[in-house]
């Protein structure tokens, strides 16, 4: 069972950094694609990154880009994605989620997610 | 940017209903289309990828249909448990983007 844990959300002031991680099971995240989507509160959903498998390639959307860096850790199984200058239009629930390749690109596994909140 | 626009926005039904969301797309993406289901305060789940292909473990009540930029989400016979909100996602193009979803109510 494909299993995706997130961690590290919490009250950041604008302006500030912080990373978020997301540790997989049941799945060998060198073989995986990845993405973080996130939701702001009450609002719909919206894609932030992907990583291609062994991390040879990184997308972002441009509300991110030059802010945020995705980045993963085989060895641990893990994703991360570092977070700088951040707004309170980044205040949202990240999820991570693997990104199946074949055929259709699709977020097929996601995590619970973990809530940043960005606010003085 | 690829814009997904569904309609309605809000649907109230009743258990044993046809519901149907429909989902459109500013420009041709062919078979890139899928469709996830979000119950409240949990995680997205992917019901239907490609148009059409029902994920494993998806009741069967739900399907997917469309071509080119018209796309649907049918479900024959609502069920309690399929109260939620309902996303359309493109992956033709960067950046993927999510349509504003659509939340189906208990009439």
């Amino acid at each position: 069972e494909v299993q995706l844990v997130e961690s590290g959300g919490g009250l950041v002031e604008p302006g500030g950094s912080l990373r978020l991680s997301c540790v997989a099971s049941g799945i060998n995240m060198r073989n995986f694609g990845m993405s973080w989507v996130r939701q702001a509160p009450g609002k719909g959903l919206e894609w932030v990154s992907d990583i291609t498998n062994g991390g040879e390639t990184i997308y972002y959307a441009d509300s991110v880009k030059g802010r945020f860096t995705v980045s993963s850790d085989s060895a641990k199984n893990s994703l991360y994605v570092d977070m700088k200058s951040l707004r309170a239009e980044d205040t949202a629930v990240y999820y991570c989620a693997t990104l199946a390749l074949s055929e259709v690109a699709r977020f097929d596994h996601w995590g619970q997610g973990t809530l940043l909140i960005v606010s003085s | 940017d690829v814009q997904m626009t569904q309609d309605p926005s809000t649907l109230s039904a009743s258990v044993g209903d046809r519901v149907t969301i429909t989902c459109r797309a500013s420009q041709f993406i062919s078979l890139h289309l899928n469709w996830y289901q979000q119950r409240p305060g949990k995680a997205p789940k992917l019901l239907i990828s490609g148009i059409n292909s029902l994920q494993t473990g998806v009741p069967p009540r739900f399907s997917g249909s469309g071509s080119g930029i018209d796309f649907t989400l049918t479900i024959s016979g609502l069920q309690p448990e399929d109260f939620a909100s309902y996303y359309c996602q493109q992956s033709f193009l960067y950046p993927r983007t999510f349509g504003q979803g659509t939340k189906v109510e208990i009439k």
